[in-house]
């Protein structure tokens, strides 16, 4: 069975510099993809960026970049110029190729110091 | 808009009252699950349905049941509620990767927090 592992539950970064968010995964398919969300306090799910297995290039969205590295089933969020508003909780999720289940990490609580 | 929509919000029943929380989307998506997101356990698979009358279990669907007989709705049954489900549960929707290749993302509703006494 597919898991998501996001090892870092909580982490800071100063306003405006950058940081890294953690997620391995463990799968035998070739085909999938992964997500990265955000959870505000209002709860609400927003996805921040995405990536398909069989693309080599990393996925970049605005100030939100990742780092895909196949072969080590490994799938980190940087976040440059981190803004108060990046303050909250983020989940790593896989999804296989047939789209059966969508799988999330335990999600990593990301604080912003002013 | 294209949305997710959950109700209730907030909810709270006491222990053996049946409850449903519903939930709809208007994006014509396949594909439509229930979640439930615990502190320190992330988001966990209750349910989930591919298409209209066809459903199949999750992770923990242990107390819940669901029914998928329009594609734009998908509730969520307690059918006995304990207080262990108390909980906040996200209902989410998608297109199948089978279907469209790329944007399988699934969409959000607002979440709806339960509480069971």
């Amino acid at each position: 069975a597919q898991t998501v592992t996001q090892s870092q539950p909580e982490m800071s970064v100063q306003e405006a510099e950058t940081v890294t968010l953690s997620c391995t995964y463990d799968t035998s398919e070739s085909d999938y993809y992964l997500f990265w969300y955000k959870q505000p306090p209002s709860r609400q799910m927003i996805l921040v960026i995405r990536q398909e297995a069989y693309k080599q290039q990393n996925a970049t969205e605005n100030r939100f970049s990742v780092n895909f590295q196949k072969a080590a089933k490994s799938f980190s969020l940087k976040i440059s110029d981190s803004q108060l508003g990046d303050a909250a909780m983020y989940f790593c999720a896989y999804r296989s190729s047939w789209g059966d289940k969508i799988i999330f990490g335990k999600g990593t609580r990301l604080h912003i110091l002013p | 808009e294209a949305q997710v929509t959950q109700n209730p919000r907030y909810l709270i029943t006491v222990t053996g009252k049946k409850l449903t929380v519903t939930c709809s989307q208007n994006m014509n998506h396949e594909y439509m699950s229930w979640y439930r997101q615990d502190p320190g356990l992330g988001l966990r698979q209750i349910y989930y349905s591919m298409n209209v009358e066809v459903t199949d279990k999750g992770d923990v669907p242990e107390g819940y049941k669901v029914s998928r007989k329009e594609k734009r709705n998908f509730p969520l049954i307690l059918e006995s509620p304990s207080p262990n489900q108390t909980s906040l549960y996200f209902c989410a929707s998608s297109l199948r990767p089978q279907v469209v290749d790329g944007n399988t993302e699934a969409f959000f509703g607002q979440g709806t927090r339960l509480t069971v006494v």
